[in-house]
């Protein structure tokens, strides 16, 4: 078993959709969980930083976290089709094994106009 | 405002050729990490630097791979003998102690 686990879709939606899109992980040592975007042949950029359960926003994504399930989430408001990209969701332990991050493979978006 | 830079962003070699990348981190990050990622995964750990000192190498980092952070700014890493199943892209992050990681654009490799 992986230790994070994320569908890695395709998942096609219309414009304007609310998206949601998991991750489920099974290592309790991890306490800090990201969203990182990924466009096509492009590094990844952070989205989303997180570090305790329960809701945090930012504009038009909402980043949720359920430690005692182990299951994070990412929303995503009004989607558009500049949106279209991998999301990866990332993770981190605290103390001394807090540089390492662990990815899922990522979930494909397209968001068609 | 640089991000973290990395050069060349894409790079052909020939199966058992030596290539090396190199990575410029955001200046104020005292942290650098090395990350690997093929078609269909997420990146995975290479190794990480604090400062000028390697403190962690994952076992996917054979010993045709070497990494250096000379003087603690940026970084290089070298493969020796190139195979094809090296073939991928190489992602370049940093961070300060308490922050998450930002990411480089990426090397791209392809070995023939």
């Amino acid at each position: 078993q992986k230790e994070v686990e994320q569908d890695p879709g395709p998942l096609s939606v219309p414009e304007g959709a609310i998206v949601s899109l998991n991750c489920t992980y099974s290592n309790s040592a991890f306490q800090y969980f990201m969203w990182y975007r990924q466009y096509s042949r492009k590094g990844p950029e952070l989205l989303m930083y997180t570090y305790s359960s329960g809701n945090k926003e930012d504009g038009r994504f909402t980043a949720q976290v359920d430690k005692s399930s182990k299951y994070i989430s990412l929303f995503i408001r009004d989607s558009q089709p500049s949106d279209s990209a991998t999301y990866l969701c990332a993770m981190k332990g605290s103390g001394g094994s807090n540089y390492k991050l662990t990815f899922g493979k990522g979930t494909l978006l397209t968001v068609n106009p | 405002d640089t991000g973290v830079s990395q050069d060349p962003r894409h790079k052909i070699t020939k199966r058992g050729q030596n290539v090396t990348f190199r990575c410029d981190p955001i200046s104020e990050h005292n942290r650098l990490y090395w990350y690997r990622q093929t078609l269909g995964q997420g990146p995975e750990f290479l190794t990480y630097f604090q400062n000028e000192a390697q403190l962690e190498k994952s076992r996917l980092l054979s010993d045709r791979f070497s990494a250096e952070r000379p003087k603690g700014s940026f970084s290089t890493l070298e493969i020796q003998r190139t195979e094809q199943g090296d073939s991928a892209m190489y992602l370049c992050a940093s961070s300060k102690p308490t922050d998450t990681q930002y990411f480089g654009p990426g090397t791209r490799l392809t070995v023939l």
